[in-house]
């Protein structure tokens, strides 16, 4: 069935540096993908929506120049996290929606956790 | 806007108990539900969802109806196990015709079944 991949599963940066995540659709082609954060004890909040070959559109509060998400190809989306502080540890997870093959099922990523130290 | 209320946990039940997580929903139209379950150090995996009004979504023991009247899709487990300790998202995707939209969650509820 349709997967989706995110990568990587755990990453711990130093405060200022930036950080990549990398979400892929491995078996269907998805236009837009989406890139939730959840703080612990918390609901998923929406923070973008990624659009192949164009602007992703983002949420109200969340920073783009902060969190740059660049979906190249169909199949995969990137948000980079730049400067990141201690702030920003957080879980990190995308999805895609499969298409009507695939029952329009939406798919969710791993997960990244992510903490700056 | 659309939105999605779940009770607050921690539950916490012993084995073989009855569950009930209650999840209402504000929303136009004729959202999808849906209900996401995600495991210690894991992402989110489906659980279950229904599309339209009376619907029952099923896994695993699982249940949830779609109910349209009273805008709720509680989820029921009649014997719970151990390994069913997780966090249960309830959440809907509003019906509009563009297509791609995105889930919106509830807050989640911690549930812990006791041996």
């Amino acid at each position: 069935g349709a997967v989706v991949s995110q990568h990587p599963s755990w990453v711990i940066c130093k405060s200022g540096t930036s950080v990549k995540i990398e979400c892929r659709s491995l078996d269907f082609q998805a236009t837009t993908m989406f890139w939730y954060r959840q703080f612990p004890k918390q609901s998923l909040m929406l923070m973008a929506t990624s659009n192949e070959g164009s602007k992703a559109t983002y949420e109200q509060g969340v920073e783009k120049d902060k969190f740059l998400i660049n979906h190249a190809s169909l199949t995969l989306s990137t948000l980079t996290v730049t400067s990141a502080h201690p702030e920003d540890s957080s879980f990190y997870i995308c999805s895609a929606r499969a298409g009507s093959r695939s029952g329009n099922t939406i798919y969710f990523g791993e997960g990244s956790w992510l903490t700056v130290v | 806007g659309d939105s999605v209320t779940q009770m607050e946990g921690p539950v916490t039940l012993s084995e073989e108990a009855f569950l009930t997580i209650n999840c209402t929903y504000t929303a136009t139209g004729y959202p999808s539900l849906f209900w996401y379950v995600q495991y210690p150090g894991e992402g989110l995996q489906l659980l279950l969802k229904a599309t339209k009004a009376d619907d029952k979504g099923s896994n695993k023991g699982f249940e949830a109806t779609y109910r349209k009247e009273t805008t709720s899709f509680h989820l029921e487990k009649g014997s719970v196990q151990v390994s069913d300790s997780a966090v249960y998202f309830c959440a809907l995707r509003p019906n509009r015709n563009s297509g791609n939209t995105p889930l919106v969650f509830g807050k989640g509820t911690r549930l812990s079944v006791i041996a």
